[in-house]
């Protein structure tokens, strides 16, 4: 079964918006929240992560907001920009075990001028 | 550049042809990984190796096998293929230990298509 839900499957936002995409899990052993950014004839990069010991994560206009008890992640990118199109993947690490990295189904963000 | 190679960026190949994908990484990591990634799919982990030795196979098709002769380099051996392989094939690579297993680089992938 899919171990990480995602949504919207896409999102088209005016440049200077907010763009919210949403992520939520089941498994709490669940022990890191990376979230990764793919440009087209790229391989994803990652963006940014948090532990599930904090509730919110910011680097630079990219937060990740942590409800730790509704098992629900969720990327906002703020003031969006024509240069954050791309398809970013949410997903969840264990410390063990091989299979170590489960992602979500993929947002294709558009941010129009 | 995110220190992971891989070649060819696509491949074009029949139904009964061989051919092989190769990935290497130059940033010192010991885990490697195989993806698989088609539309509307949760990246799809193929294979995982730690130390040069494999510790996943994700119920994979007997037609992929991977190959890796040391921690740098990693290959995707294909062979009778079928067109739903087609897919772009990812390969990713990591430190392996503990907390940062979740901080995996990957290469630009190599488009597939199986005719």
């Amino acid at each position: 079964q899919q171990q990480v839900k995602q949504s919207p499957q896409s999102l088209i936002v005016q440049k200077g918006g907010i763009s919210i995409i949403n992520c939520a899990y089941e498994n709490t052993a669940f022990d890191y929240f990376p979230w990764y950014q793919q440009f087209p004839g790229k391989g994803p990069a990652l963006l940014i992560a948090i532990r599930p010991d904090v509730s919110e994560k910011k680097e630079g206009r990219f937060t990740i907001s942590f409800n730790k008890s509704a098992k629900q992640f969720s990327l906002h990118i703020m003031d969006s920009q024509p240069g954050d199109s791309a398809t970013y993947f949410c997903a969840a690490s264990l410390q063990t075990g091989a299979n170590n990295l489960f992602f979500g189904t993929g947002t294709r963000l558009t941010v129009i001028p | 550049e995110t220190g992971v190679t891989q070649t060819p960026r696509h491949l074009v190949m029949g139904m009964t042809n061989k051919k092989s994908l190769k990935c290497e990484q130059h940033l010192g990591h010991n885990a490697m990984y195989w993806y698989k990634q088609s539309a509307k799919k949760p990246l799809e982990l193929m294979f995982v190796y730690n130390f040069k030795e494999q510790t996943e196979n994700n119920s994979v098709p007997s037609r992929f096998s991977p190959e890796c002769p040391n921690s740098s380099h990693l290959f995707l051996h294909l062979h009778t293929l079928q067109p739903e392989d087609s897919a772009l094939y990812l390969c990713a690579s990591s430190q392996d230990k503990g907390i940062w297993r979740y901080e995996q680089y990957f290469g630009p992938g190599t488009r597939l298509t199986v005719t």
